[in-house]
């Protein structure tokens, strides 16, 4: 079945520093790839996106690559801010004509970012 | 101006009890989700509906049963809670079940069953 993977977490940095965490991913057609973020005590939002092979999503400073021959989707930033301390999910969905698809969801990484 | 709401923000109830979460969205999307995140912040799929149809059930106890008496709005109730039914519930919305539409959560409802 499609799953990702997401890299372990806690993940620690002093403010400034540079983040990745990574993200791969396991599906049987072609999917979208999303990084979601959870900060404390609110809801999912949606960070960035990529539909196709090759696309790169950014937002507020993040980006990702879709790489499908690595099957990957890693999520960096140059320089973290205090303010960027959250729960990071990554996450599939299938483009497909057939049945409905829903998102897949990574186990999340939590990333504290200290001043 | 909320797009996704949910209510209640907290729910503490007792084990055996029936209670309900309800979710709404304002964004004109034909498209609602459930999904339940664990303590350990995994994020899982429970239900969707698509213009008031029930498209995606995955395997989720029957006495959990979801509701959407119109497009904007698909409430979850629970019978005869468990302690293993305290999660954090989220409810979601987009315009199609398809492809790449995106996905807009609500702040999610807490629930502890003591």
């Amino acid at each position: 079945g499609d799953s990702v993977t997401q890299m372990e977490g806690p993940v620690t940095l002093s403010e400034e520093a540079f983040l990745t965490i990574n993200c791969t991913y396991t599906a049987t057609g072609y999917p979208s790839l999303f990084w979601y973020v959870q900060y404390p005590g609110e809801g999912l939002q949606l960070l960035l996106k990529a539909t196709k092979a090759d696309d790169k999503g950014s937002n507020k400073g993040f980006e990702a690559t879709y790489r499908k021959e690595t099957t990957s989707f890693h999520l960096e930033k140059g320089s973290v801010q205090v303010s960027d301390s959250a729960v990071y999910f990554c996450a599939l969905i299938l483009i497909s004509s057939g049945s409905a698809r829903q998102l897949t969801f990574g186990s999340g990484t939590q990333l504290t970012v200290l001043p | 101006d909320t797009a996704v709401s949910q209510t209640p923000k907290y729910l503490v109830t007792q084990m055996g009890n029936d209670k309900s979460i309800k979710c709404e969205q304002n964004l004109g999307h034909d498209t609602m989700y459930w999904y339940k995140q664990d303590s350990k912040k995994f994020l899982k799929i429970m239900f969707s509906y698509n213009n008031k149809e029930l498209i995606i059930n995955e395997t989720v106890p029957n006495r959990f049963s979801p509701k959407s008496p119109d497009k904007a709005h698909l409430n979850l109730h629970i019978n005869s809670l468990e302690l293993g039914d305290s999660a954090v519930y989220f409810c979601a919305s987009s315009q199609g079940d398809r492809g790449t539409k995106t996905q807009y959560f609500g702040p999610g409802t807490r629930l502890l069953v003591l």
